[in-house]
């Protein structure tokens, strides 16, 4: 059974960066395209990146495109999320999940999430 | 921009009971990509149908999903306590390529 571990939130002040870090265990984690999902506090889950299985294709959504970046490192089975020029809006826990790779867009492991806190 | 509405907001329904939860988009769209998750307060959501109709690994057959275009609905039949969580849809396709319902909460009374 797969699992996934974020790592790397925490609280800091508008403007600045942070990265997370998603460990993956379990599954062939370089055959997987991997997502970060996130909520803010009380509201819906908001997709916000998606990586393809060898890191060669990049997607993101509009409200961070531009102050995020994706990426992984299949040798060390790690997803990451640099998240810079961080906005009181970018408040939320981030989840990373992987793809189930059928062209489906399911997501069917979710990790336990990172709060990230942003705020003066 | 493409929309997916789920309704109602919130549903209160007694052990026992059947749900009924709605997910309309704003274009028609596949149906292999239409997903739904459960998501239980404090915790990571779960995946539970997708492809409109397939349940996931270890769901119980009392969640089934139904739909095409652009009305899709997940029922749940013989409601149990541990139902209670707050539901959503999603689509894979389309901008910005993953969209999510901003869901339903379900409380078993």
């Amino acid at each position: 059974q797969g699992q996934l571990v974020e790592s790397g939130g925490g609280v800091v002040r508008p403007g600045t960066s942070l990265r997370l870090s998603c460990a993956a265990s379990g599954f062939s984690f370089s055959s997987f395209a991997m997502h970060w999902v996130r909520q803010a506090p009380g509201k819906g889950l908001e997709w916000v990146a998606r990586i393809s299985y060898d890191g060669s294709g990049k997607y993101y959504a509009d409200s961070v495109k531009g102050r995020v970046t994706i990426s992984r490192d299949n040798s060390k089975n790690t997803l990451f999320l640099q998240m810079n020029s961080l906005r009181v809006e970018d408040t939320a826990v981030y989840y990373c999940t992987r793809d189930y790779n059928d062209g489906s867009g399911r997501f069917d492991y979710w990790g336990q999430g990172t709060l990230v806190t942003v705020s003066s | 921009e493409f929309v997916l509405t789920q309704s109602p907001g919130t549903l209160s329904l007694s052990p026992g009971e059947r749900a009924t939860l709605s997910c309309r988009a704003s274009q028609s769209v596949s149906s292999s990509s239409l997903v739904w998750y459960q998501q239980i307060p404090g915790q990571a959501p779960r995946l539970l149908i997708y492809g409109a109709s397939s349940r996931a690994t270890g769901i119980p057959d009392r969640f089934s999903g139904s739909g095409s275009g652009t009305d899709f609905t997940l029922t749940i039949s013989r409601l149990e306590p541990e139902d209670s969580a707050v539901y959503y849809c999603q689509n894979f396709g389309g901008s910005p390529g993953f969209t999510f319902g901003q869901g339903t909460k379900l409380e078993i009374k």
